[in-house]
């Protein structure tokens, strides 16, 4: 059973960026696109996007001029890069792997517990 | 981006209940639609797609219905361990959830 296994910084101020790393343990990166979900207090689930195996990405319309994503193959691990964070970034960070590495295989079978990052001065 | 509006939001039920959630899409999404339990503390966790799919190790009193912009989840007979919130989710275009549904006990 593949697992997944974030960390980064839980506290930051506006403005900064927030960077979170994902291990995968039991499974290879390859054949998937892995995904960034996160969750505000209170609020429902949001995809934040998708990074291919290959390096290949996919971003929300609505985060894409923030955010950056990338892979280390050797190193079984992918990530997450969000610039000029706000208290409307605080939630919950999940990485996520999706079924497959086709379009309609995004949904999502594996799923990090989360960490908790908070926007706050 | 196509929004998911579901219905209701917070739901009351007993043991032994059969209980259906409605999930609408602001644009049709084919069969592309997937359903997710979360329970406090919890990672979401996959229950169906592609509308009516049973994922793997789900018991089978949830089953999926639907197409095009409107979808249902349906506990057959509630346990005890269903009381969750519960997420709709398209994949047709990028990826959306919907606000979540939570099943309490009445």
């Amino acid at each position: 059973q593949v697992q997944l296994q974030q960390w980064g910084a839980g506290l930051l101020n506006p403005s900064e960026t927030l960077s979170l790393t994902c291990a995968v343990y039991g499974g290879s990166l390859n054949g998937y696109y892995w995904s960034w979900i996160r969750r505000p207090p209170g609020k429902g689930l949001e995809w934040i996007g998708e990074v291919h195996d290959s390096g290949g990405t996919n971003y929300s319309p609505s985060l894409k001029s923030r955010i950056s994503m990338s892979v280390d193959s050797s190193k079984n691990q992918f990530s997450l890069k969000m610039r000029s964070v706000t208290a409307a970034d605080t939630a919950v960070y999940h990485c996520v792997r999706n079924r497959g590495s086709d379009w309609k295989q995004r949904f999502f079978d594996n799923w990090g517990q989360g960490i908790l990052v908070t926007v706050s001065s | 981006d196509i929004q998911m509006t579901q219905s209701p939001s917070t739901l009351s039920a007993y043991v032994g209940d059969r209980v259906t959630i409605t999930c609408r899409a602001s644009q049709n999404t084919g069969s592309l639609l997937a359903w997710y339990q979360q329970k406090p503390g919890k990672a979401p966790n996959l229950l169906i797609y592609k509308t009516s799919t049973l994922e793997s190790g789900v018991p089978s009193r949830f089953s999926g219905s639907g197409s095009g912009t409107e979808f249902t989840l349906t506990i057959s007979s509630l346990q005890a361990d269903d009381f969750a919130t519960y997420y709709c989710q398209q994949y047709s275009s990028y990826s959306t959830f919907g606000g979540g549904t939570k099943v309490e006990i009445k």
